[in-house]
């Protein structure tokens, strides 16, 4: 599975939108980009995931560049609930356990 | 049922003493994982069961660690001669297992505590 970088910490304004940046620039063609976040001391949490298309849930879109080596999660409207470390992972979906590889994260302040 | 549970949630023991984590997953998921969490790290993949099948042990620190899952839906995680550097949360997860479908879903998981 590729190695991701992403930036320790950030903040975010409340109500703002909150742009997490990860770089996998290794990531082969058919690994997928999967974000999980952990809120304090709680289990992590799916948020999305994509290939090479851009995708939106009700939690979050995820923007994915063309080369396919860097992407953004984005929380649209950040409320100070979101504050968590979020995981930017990659991974293949099949011929593998599955298991997921946490890296350090970013920490995510959501400020009032 | 409703979500992944874990027993004991809060687990304090005495260096050299075995212990038993159990995880209950959601009751449709082929798929369990267990992970190892040190505090202000990420959770690290233990081993993982497809079912009852154990297909990968690799992530287990070492043979004091074991885990079950006999009949494909409950399983335990068993550290024998426990020491102090096993202390941590261990986190339990589970998944549909299917292309498509494959989120895992975490447990509260159980802080333990090697003294």
């Amino acid at each position: 599975d590729a190695k991701t970088t992403q930036p320790p910490s950030m903040d975010c304004a409340e109500g703002r939108a909150a742009n997490l940046p990860c770089n996998h620039s290794t990531i082969s063609g058919n690994e997928y980009v999967y974000w999980y976040r952990q809120i304090h001391s709680q289990g992590p949490q799916y948020i999305i995931h994509g290939l090479k298309n851009n995708e939106t849930n009700e939690m979050a879109s995820l923007i994915i560049t063309e080369d396919r080596k860097s992407s953004t999660l984005i929380l649209p409207h950040a409320t100070l609930r979101d504050t968590a470390v979020y995981y930017c992972i990659v991974r293949f979906r099949s011929g593998n356990t599955g298991k997921l590889i946490f890296g350090q994260g970013t920490t995510l302040q959501v400020k009032p | 049922g409703a979500g992944v549970s874990q027993s004991p949630r809060y687990k304090v023991t005495k260096r050299g003493q075995d212990v038993t984590l159990r995880c209950d997953p959601i009751s449709s998921h082929a798929t369990l994982y267990w992970y190892q969490q040190a505090l202000g790290q990420g959770p690290e993949f233990l081993t993982y069961f497809n079912y009852e099948a154990q297909p990968d042990k690799s992530g287990l620190p070492s043979d004091r660690f074991s885990a079950e899952r006999p009949e494909g839906s409950i399983s335990t995680l068993t550290i024998q001669r426990t020491e102090q550097r096993d202390s941590a949360m261990y986190r339990c997860a589970s998944s549909l297992g299917v292309a498509g479908r494959d989120e895992q879903f975490f447990g509260p998981g159980t802080r333990l505590t090697v003294l």
